[in-house]
């Protein structure tokens, strides 16, 4: 498996833009995640899926951020309008729910709002 | 919900010596301890974990141990190589059915 794919790997944009961000998770995972990471604040969970079900969305800064995952084998994190304090490192993880939980992590999205 | 304090934050050591960064967690129910390295330019990647019927486990250079009592845990890393310079993050959950909680970071720096 090529692991948790995450795209774009860097986006720019200018305040006020609509900003997609897309994750693959690990076939066979039913756990997905989106983190932020930021110097300031390390890494924050955004939003947990499980069964493509959301569980967990109180990380989500605000309105402005939605998340979908409408199958097992795709997400979305979708920030509209993006604002400058949006600019930081988003990673999406994935993991099998049970004893072993180890997530895997994608490369990240480097985003910068301009 | 659990909170989780890591320590220090950046830390420099010479090549061949120990280093050792500490974590301590709120939550009592947490069981699952899981330490990730993460180089520049990418996502964190998982290098030793313990759970909570476990007090040490060790893998080649690096080990963990685990107090629950008081609630902390360690990651020593023995024989240090300048590969070894990255971010290291702590973090705990209840296995399998909760999220991690990540501590803040150590950068780790192994000078030649």
């Amino acid at each position: 498996d090529a692991g948790v794919i995450q795209s774009p790997r860097h986006e720019v944009t200018e305040m006020g833009q609509e900003v997609t961000l897309r994750c693959k998770p690990i076939s066979g995972h039913n756990s997905l995640f989106w983190y932020r990471q930021t110097m300031m604040r390390g890494l924050e969970l955004l939003i947990y899926f499980n069964n493509n079900v959301p569980i967990d969305d109180s990380g989500m800064p605000e309105d402005r951020f939605s998340a979908k995952m409408p199958n097992a084998s795709f997400s979305t994190l979708k920030i509209q309008p993006s604002e400058p304090r949006d600019s930081a490192v988003y990673f999406c993880a994935s993991s099998f729910a049970g004893e072993d939980t180890e997530a895997f992590f994608g490369q990240g999205t480097r985003l910068t709002v301009v | 919900g659990e909170n989780v304090e890591q320590h220090p934050s950046t830390l420099s050591v010479q090549e061949g010596d120990s280093a050792v960064i500490k974590c301590t967690y709120s939550d009592s129910a947490s069981n699952y301890f899981p330490w990730y390295k993460q180089e520049l330019g990418k996502g964190p990647q998982l290098i030793i974990d313990i759970r909570s019927n476990v007090g040490e486990k060790k893998d080649q250079r690096i080990a963990v141990t685990l107090n629950k009592t008081a609630k902390h845990f360690s990651l020593h890393i023995t024989e240090t190589q300048p590969e070894d310079s990255a971010v290291y993050f702590c973090a705990a959950s209840y296995s399998g059915y909760s999220t991690l909680t990540f501590g803040k970071g150590t950068m780790l720096l192994v000078s030649p």
